[in-house]
């Protein structure tokens, strides 16, 4: 089983609606959480980055938050964009482990 | 062009020939990584170089043969490959390897589909 479960799996939403994407992992120890978007056809591009202490980030519309305690995460997207239509990858870093732990992808589509 | 870059973008080879990806990163990295990613599941780690050094092959077949000739340009040799091998495969660098907060940064992927 993967350490490190997205959902939903996929979805449609319309521009200018909000949508939140979840991630659970069982990784530890815990080192921090990223989160990636990948655009069809491109490489993955780190959107945010927590730490154990660290409850929410911002990074423009897209604001990730962290339970550590429950090792829950979301990525909300506010106001959506034909833009924002991409796969949006949770990874998970373990203490002194450079290898790291991917979940599966959540594909958004965002339609006019 | 800045950052990591990969060619080709795409390739279609029969299960008989040989290929090679090339990886080519610009940010002044020690650490390269080849995943494989396929439809619908998690980046696969393949194989990982630190300061041109071989420190991690993950399980992968032997027809998938690696080589780092320097820091900056990492190579995955390709032959006899299966139907199963068709995947979008991401090259990666960091400044270090990767753990605590140093990210990987991502190549565009060349599309590989075999025939």
């Amino acid at each position: 089983k993967n350490q490190v479960e997205q959902s939903p799996q996929s979805l449609i939403i319309l521009e200018g609606k909000n949508c939140t994407l979840q991630c659970n992992y069982t990784v530890s120890p815990f080192s921090n959480l990223r989160w990636y978007k990948q655009d069809t056809g491109r490489g993955p591009v780190s959107l945010t980055i927590m730490t154990f202490s660290e409850n929410t980030k911002s990074n423009g519309r897209y604001t990730a938050t962290l339970d550590a305690d429950t090792k829950q995460s979301s990525l909300h997207i506010t106001a959506s964009q034909l833009s924002d239509s991409a796969s949006y990858i949770c990874v998970v870093s373990r203490t002194n482990d450079y290898k790291l732990s991917f979940g599966a992808g959540t594909t958004v589509t965002v339609r006019a | 062009e800045t950052g990591v870059t990969q060619t080709p973008r795409h390739l279609v080879m029969g299960m008989t020939n040989k290929k090679s990806l090339k990886c080519e990163q610009h940010l002044g990295h020690n650490a390269m990584y080849w995943y494989k990613q396929s439809a619908k599941k998690p980046l696969e780690l393949m194989f990982v170089y630190n300061f041109k050094e071989q420190t991690e092959n993950n399980s992968v077949p032997s027809r998938f043969s690696p080589e780092c000739p320097n820091s900056s340009h990492l190579f995955l040799h390709l032959h006899t490959l299966q139907p199963e091998d068709s995947a979008l495969y991401l090259c990666a660098s960091s400044q270090f390897l990767a753990g605590g907060p140093g990210e990987q940064y991502f190549g565009p992927g060349t599309r590989l589909t075999v025939t």
